[in-house]
């Protein structure tokens, strides 16, 4: 699977729109976006996944760019629940090849 | 649905005993997954199962772990003997097969070796 790079944090204001980048530059043609989050003692948490095109989910918005070396995931209106660890990661979908590798994720605080 | 349902919830133990975690999937789920997390290694992928058949096993860090699916609606994942470095949370996880793939996490064991 494809190695995704992504900051280590990020801070995001209550009600704003909250704008977490990756780069998977190595991305194959095969393989697909995904996006999750943990939330603080909890087990992550899928959110949203994508090939190609934009994707919109009721949770999240995700861009990924023309040549697919890039995306952005837009949570449109922060809350304080919001706030997690979120893991981009780069993996084929479908098939026996199905398994999850983490980074470190980003680290968004939604505050007040 | 409930969701992945792992027991327990908490285990503390003594450095030598055995550990057993469980874990029942999905139903109609037909993979199944069991990671560890810690601060130092992060979240970090044990074993997985497709149709109750180990597929990778190749993140179990030891023989001292063992896993099993003996059918599609448990798993367990053992620990004998446990160490203190086995101090973890044990998540499992299930998925569909077919489709996009999405795995649905439970809400983890937290594991103590003294």
């Amino acid at each position: 699977d494809a190695k995704t790079t992504q900051p280590p944090s990020m801070d995001c204001a209550e009600g704003r729109a909250a704008n977490l980048p990756c780069n998977h530059s190595t991305i194959s043609g095969n393989e697909y976006v995904y996006w999750y989050r943990q939330i603080h003692s909890q087990g992550p948490q899928y959110i949203i996944h994508g090939l190609k095109n934009n994707e919109t989910n009721e949770m999240a918005s995700l861009i990924i760019t023309e040549d697919r070396k890039s995306s952005t995931l837009i949570l449109p209106h922060a809350t304080l629940r919001d706030t997690a660890v979120y893991y981009c990661i780069v993996r084929v979908a479908g098939g026996t090849a199905s398994k999850l590798t983490f980074g470190t994720g980003t680290r968004l605080q939604v505050t007040l | 649905d409930a969701g992945v349902i792992q027991s327990p919830r908490h285990e503390v133990t003594e450095m030598g005993q055995e550990v057993t975690l469980r874990c029942k999937p999905i139903s109609g789920h037909n993979s199944l997954f069991w990671y560890r997390q810690t601060m130092m290694r992060g979240l970090e992928l044990l074993i997985y199962f497709n149709n109750n058949v180990p597929i990778d096993d190749s993140g179990m860090p030891e023989d001292r772990f063992s896993a099993k699916m003996p059918n599609a609606s448990f798993s367990t994942l053992k620990i004998q003997p446990s160490e203190p470095r086995d101090s973890a949370v044990y998540f499992c996880a299930s998925s569909s097969y077919t489709g996009p793939n999405e795995q649905y996490f439970g809400p983890g064991t937290r594991l103590t070796v003294t």
